[in-house]
């Protein structure tokens, strides 16, 4: 069984489009985030959701709106996409804790925006 | 302002040959120091991590790592590697308030001459 699973793993679409990217987790963490690498490989924390509730919210543009529906769910939608978003995003997870920072990630979703 | 460098782009080794890969941080206190490995088209995995104590830590893989605060610097050393630790490697640190959010080096690309 996969422990953090993200679909789709690939997406392209035209500029101006909305989608969404989803992820689950069966590891039973409490903490899931959304992390963005761009085309250098440099990778940023976007979101991050303890129990269904945001604790981290980075500077990022009102068109990305994460959803919780439950602590093992969080998905990433994405409004009027534009070119600059075209990279690949990573959803991971975390128990609770002092030592979180030990996450576990999925496989990535690449979005290309044309 | 926190951050994590990793000086070295591109590393080539040949198999057999050890290896370390550098790493360097600058936060107001010692963070929580991790490394990761992503290989080609794959979510990050952790290798080790450090919160405190012993500076020399093992991780998973024959890889081990070194903190050293006067040099601002966790190390990722493997003494003899194998054409399958081809991979992208990431340094990464927080600090305990910080929960997930991870501030990651630029990753050093490694490869492997046979």
């Amino acid at each position: 069984d996969t422990a953090v699973s993200q679909t789709p793993k690939y997406l392209v679409t035209q500029m101006g489009n909305d989608k969404s990217i989803k992820c689950e987790q069966n590891l039973g963490h409490d903490t899931m985030y959304w992390y963005k690498q761009d085309s250098k490989k440099f990778l940023k924390i976007m979101f991050s959701y303890n129990n269904k509730e945001l604790i981290i919210n980075e500077t990022v543009p009102n068109r990305f709106s994460p959803k919780s529906p439950d602590k093992a769910h969080l998905n990433l939608h994405i409004n009027s996409l534009e070119l600059g978003d075209s990279a690949v995003y990573f959803c991971a997870s975390s128990s609770a804790g002092a030592h979180t920072g030990e996450l576990f990630f999925g496989e990535g979703s690449r979005l290309t925006v044309l | 302002a926190q951050s994590v460098t990793q000086p070295d782009i591109h590393i080539t080794v040949s198999e057999g040959a050890s290896l370390e890969l550098r790493c360097n941080y600058s936060y107001g206190a010692t963070p929580y120091l991790f490394w990761y490995v992503q290989s080609p088209g794959q979510g990050l995995q952790l290798l080790l991590k450090y919160f405190s104590g012993d500076t020399l830590v093992q991780g998973i893989k024959g890889f081990e790592a070194e903190f050293k605060r006067s040099q601002s610097s966790f190390n990722l050393r493997k003494p003899s590697v194998h054409w399958s630790d081809a991979a992208e490697y990431f340094c990464a640190g927080n600090l305990y308030n910080q929960g997930g959010k991870l501030i990651f080096g630029q990753g050093t690309e490694l490869s492997v001459k046979p």
